[in-house]
């Protein structure tokens, strides 16, 4: 498995500011993704990260609302920009090993 | 468009007894299927993948594929309370061994009662 490091673990921002939500991983992983849980609901997939390229987003997600970063192998962040109330929300990065994704701990995010 | 149907439950089952979680999925391209528990507060722990026909077996979890049907299911033998939690479905529609991110299901909620 990984050990994934996800910062910060929650936060309250806001409305029309952005947040950075850092995601770090004790091993090299080409993919790395991005995951929103929103209050009662499943996880959804924003986008992926591959290390090198730009990311991929999923259809409803834009990379202008959620700009993502892929340095290197062990590093990945996802901004959460120009946020509304709708926004509020759990944010999981995730990296997949041998075909199974790891979760981490998530950032539980709240805008006012 | 993608889609993983759950039951979203509660599904109540006495402490001891079998539980049954049911998932489909309308992509019959889809080739590897995961099942994670998700306690409340915490992030999805994987719990079981499998990726061909038949059953799979792991301890007291057992997961069933059957790609004909777009059908998956997991089985909990000998229930516990400390399986209650949301139980996700997870469907990945590329190649066993591509990095596709995962369609989930709502998750089913289980109760395991003392």
């Amino acid at each position: 498995s990984a050990v994934i490091s996800q910062k910060p673990s929650r936060d309250i921002c806001q409305r029309g500011t952005s947040l950075t939500i850092q995601c770090q991983v004790d091993s090299q992983v080409t993919m790395m993704f991005w995951y929103r849980q929103q209050p009662g609901q499943s996880l959804t997939l924003i986008a992926t990260a591959n290390q090198g390229s730009e990311a991929t987003y999923e259809s409803g997600f834009v990379i202008d609302k959620f700009p993502i970063s892929r340095p290197n192998l062990t590093f990945s962040t996802l901004t959460v920009s120009n946020m509304s109330p709708e926004d509020s929300s759990i944010y999981l990065c995730s990296v997949e090993l041998w075909n199974i994704q790891y979760f981490g701990a998530g950032t539980r995010l709240s805008v006012l | 468009q993608k889609e993983v149907e759950q039951n979203s439950g509660p599904l109540s089952v006495p402490e001891g007894a079998i539980a049954s979680l049911n998932c489909t999925y309308s992509d019959r391209g889809s080739q590897s299927f995961f099942w994670y528990r998700q306690y409340s507060g915490k992030s999805p722990e994987l719990i079981m993948s499998i990726y061909s026909n038949g059953d799979k077996e792991d301890g007291r979890f057992t997961a069933q594929l059957n790609k004909a049907s777009q059908y998956v299911s997991l089985l909990i033998r000998d229930s516990q309370p400390s399986d209650s939690a949301t139980y996700l479905c997870a469907v990945n529609a590329g190649d066993v061994g591509g990095a596709d991110g995962l369609t989930f299901g709502k998750g089913t909620h289980l109760i395991i009662q003392p």
